[in-house]
């Protein structure tokens, strides 16, 4: 079964201060792992996927397999950060690619 | 392309009606997924369909939720016998077909049930 744990549901920091979002998942076969982000009044969006090992808006995420781990940095975080930031997790198989799971999320507030 | 479109925003049912979630995927979007987000929680994955097929429906209560997803027209969430319990938002997010395709997401369509 795919799970996706995001141990921290509120997480606040102070502007320029180093933030990392934690997510953790369970998923026997072979995952492809994202990060969404919500911001107040929006639609959810994507922010970036493990495959393409980019950095978009100063976030860099690294899949770690060994500790089944996918968490989110940024070294100096900025008061448009705040929102509210979902890992999520599809699976591949044979027959083609599985249900898009998100963890329940974690409310990322930056203060100035 | 307009990007997925849901419709309504908001509905308001009184115990026991029906409700109706549209979803429009984006154009060559052929698969969809159905999300509820109650109250402090996340995405809670319901159902995943492409046209025609339901793929996977795990997270579908067993009675009174169904969704389709036909050849033409709009992805359905239909809701029979709504009860309190089932006021939440319902997102929905289509992707192409591929396992690494960028999955986006409507708006929402926030159910009240009164």
């Amino acid at each position: 079964a795919q799970r996706v744990t995001q141990p921290e549901k509120l997480l606040s920091v102070f502007k320029g201060a180093p933030v990392e979002l934690k997510c953790n998942y369970s998923y026997s076969g072979s995952p492809e792992l994202f990060w969404y982000v919500q911001y107040s009044r929006q639609r959810l969006q994507l922010l970036l996927r493990h495959i393409s090992r980019e950095s978009i808006k100063g976030f860099t995420a690294d899949l770690n397999k060994g500790e089944t781990s996918f968490h989110l940095k940024k070294p100096f975080a900025q008061e448009e950060d705040s929102a509210m930031y979902y890992c999520a997790l599809r699976g591949i198989t044979q027959g083609g690619s599985e249900k898009l799971v998100f963890g329940k999320g974690t409310k990322l507030t930056v203060n100035p | 392309n307009a990007g997925v479109m849901q419709n309504p925003r908001h509905l308001v049912r009184r115990r026991g009606q029906e409700a109706r979630l549209r979803c429009s995927p984006m154009k060559g979007h052929s698969h969809v997924y159905w999300y509820r987000q109650l109250p402090e929680e996340g995405l809670k994955f319901m159902v995943y369909l492409q046209k025609e097929n339901i793929i996977d429906e795990s997270g579908m209560p067993k009675e009174r939720f169904s969704a389709e997803f036909p050849k033409e027209g709009p992805s359905i969430l239909r809701i029979q016998q709504v009860v309190r319990g089932d006021s939440a938002a319902y997102f929905c997010a289509s992707s192409k077909p591929s396992a690494r395709a960028e999955a986006f997401f409507g708006q929402g369509t926030r159910l009240t049930v009164v």
